[in-house]
């Protein structure tokens, strides 16, 4: 029972933004959304997270809509090295956190 | 500083064996994590610790698997009589507490023949 549906992959060419979406439509007033990505072979590397407000940081921005049901996460110039995949998770403050499936993102030369 | 320390980084044993693996996390990180992550799949919750007691072990598949951190610090997660379903990588992380970054180690593959 995943909080959160992401699409399974997505392309995105070297250089352009990557967007990438993520619907959590049961999200609760206290929860927290995270990013996360795991490049090949790696541990999962924190992104950004936010809780109503849009976020930016030196990686990307979080887009998250009035209503709090959806966000998007974007990645402004994307490179090959952005190649992985991409977890958005929902989770109250100081609560496990629970990976879904992703989004593999390539990124094209 | 050093980052979550995991080892060892591979271990391969024989179906019914014991096996530790040890994750030394982040000075001052009060909250660790264990996940496993199959081939293709996202990593899979196992057991929360804050501090030296389980915060949430709802994740551990069954009796066979056990954790400790004895004194808030170090953490050994055992599995005992493995099986071959058990072959996956052991993810580690640690937690400062807030909202905020989970910090992971690389992650221990454990092979069982």
């Amino acid at each position: 029972d995943a909080k959160t549906t992401q699409p399974t992959s997505m392309d995105c060419a070297e250089g352009r933004a990557a967007n990438l979406p993520c619907n959590h439509s049961t999200i609760s007033g206290n929860e927290y959304v995270y990013w996360y990505r795991q490049i090949h072979s790696q541990g999962p590397q924190y992104i950004i997270h936010g809780l109503k407000n849009n976020e930016t940081n030196e990686m990307a921005s979080l887009i998250i809509t009035e209503d709090r049901k959806s966000s998007t996460l974007i990645l402004p110039h994307a490179t090959l090295r952005d190649t992985a995949v991409y977890y958005c998770i929902v989770s109250p403050r100081d609560d496990k956190i629970i990976f879904g499936k992703g989004t593999r993102l390539h990124i094209l030369p | 500083g050093a980052g979550v320390s995991q080892t060892p980084s591979n271990k391969v044993t024989e179906k019914g064996k014991y096996v530790e693996l040890r994750c030394d996390p982040i000075s001052g990180h009060t909250a660790l994590y264990w996940y496993r992550q199959s081939l293709g799949q996202g990593p899979e919750f196992l057991i929360y610790f804050q501090g030296t007691g389980a915060a949430d072990d709802s994740g551990l598949p069954n009796d066979r698997f056990f954790a400790v951190r004895p004194e808030g610090s170090v953490s050994t997660l055992k599995i005992q009589r493995t099986e071959r379903g058990d072959s996956a990588v052991y993810l580690c992380a640690s937690w400062v507490g807030g909202p905020g970054e989970l910090f992971f180690g690389e992650g221990s593959r454990l092979t069982v023949l």
